[in-house]
């Protein structure tokens, strides 16, 4: 089955700069790939999406970068805001979709 | 976007007592529905797989008779974490997706606390 891997587990910037998350994973038949934000207590909500088909995909201040090769997709956060900071979820879809362990971003003022 | 309900938000029960946890795709059709459990600062741990009008799909290690789910309709899922314990206590997600559309919609979650 698929495996995600995620790092780094937590990540700590400053306003105003830019953060980046990494996933890896297994199955070569993964073909959709979000990344979900969570709030403390609250449930994940989508920020972006990417499919295979596609290497880079932009929406404001977030992007993803995938590399199919090599298996691997990141996320990209510039301009960090405090609102910004939340525990972040990477997954990979083919036969089922699977979890990165996530990443605790904080943005400080 | 689509909604999906989850209630309760927050459960405390005494240990066996049995809790049942409903989430429901309010303008969409869920032709699968997904559980996890989630312990702090964890990530989702998928428990199931459920399709409208079969069996759950258990992930390895979930006791199905411990955690019976039920996917009647095309709009509702329920969790039932039977004689629950102290260990069963966690945050419950459920997640829905449409037949056309591998998004997933997440529910606002149940915090299960077992006394």
């Amino acid at each position: 089955g698929e495996n995600v891997e995620q790092h780094p587990s937590t990540l700590s910037v400053q306003e105003g700069d830019s953060a980046v998350i990494k996933c890896t994973y297994s199955d070569s038949a993964s073909n959709y790939f979000p990344w979900y934000k969570q709030e403390l207590g609250k449930r994940p909500q989508l920020i972006i999406d990417i499919r295979s088909n596609v290497g880079e995909k932009k929406d404001q201040r977030i992007a993803v970068t995938l590399n199919k090769t090599a298996k691997h997709f990141s996320l990209h956060i510039t301009e960090t805001q405090p609102e910004d900071s939340a525990v972040y979820f990477c997954a990979a879809s083919g036969n089922d979709m699977r979890f990165g362990a996530g990443t605790r971003l904080t943005v400080k003022p | 976007g689509a909604v999906v309900s989850q209630h309760p938000s927050r459960v405390i029960c005494k240990s066996g007592t049995s809790v049942k946890i409903e989430c429901r795709s309010l303008d969409f059709q869920a032709t699968t529905m997904f559980w996890y459990r989630q312990f702090p600062k964890k990530s989702l741990m998928l428990m199931a797989t459920s399709n409208e009008g079969s069996k759950a799909t258990y992930e390895q290690g979930v006791e199905k008779d411990k955690f019976l789910i039920n996917h009647a309709s095309l709009t509702l899922s329920t969790l039932t974490v039977t004689s629950a314990h102290p260990e069963d206590s966690s945050f419950y997600i459920c997640s829905a997706t449409a037949a056309d559309n591998e998004k997933l919609f997440f529910g606002s979650g149940t915090q299960l606390s077992v006394l």
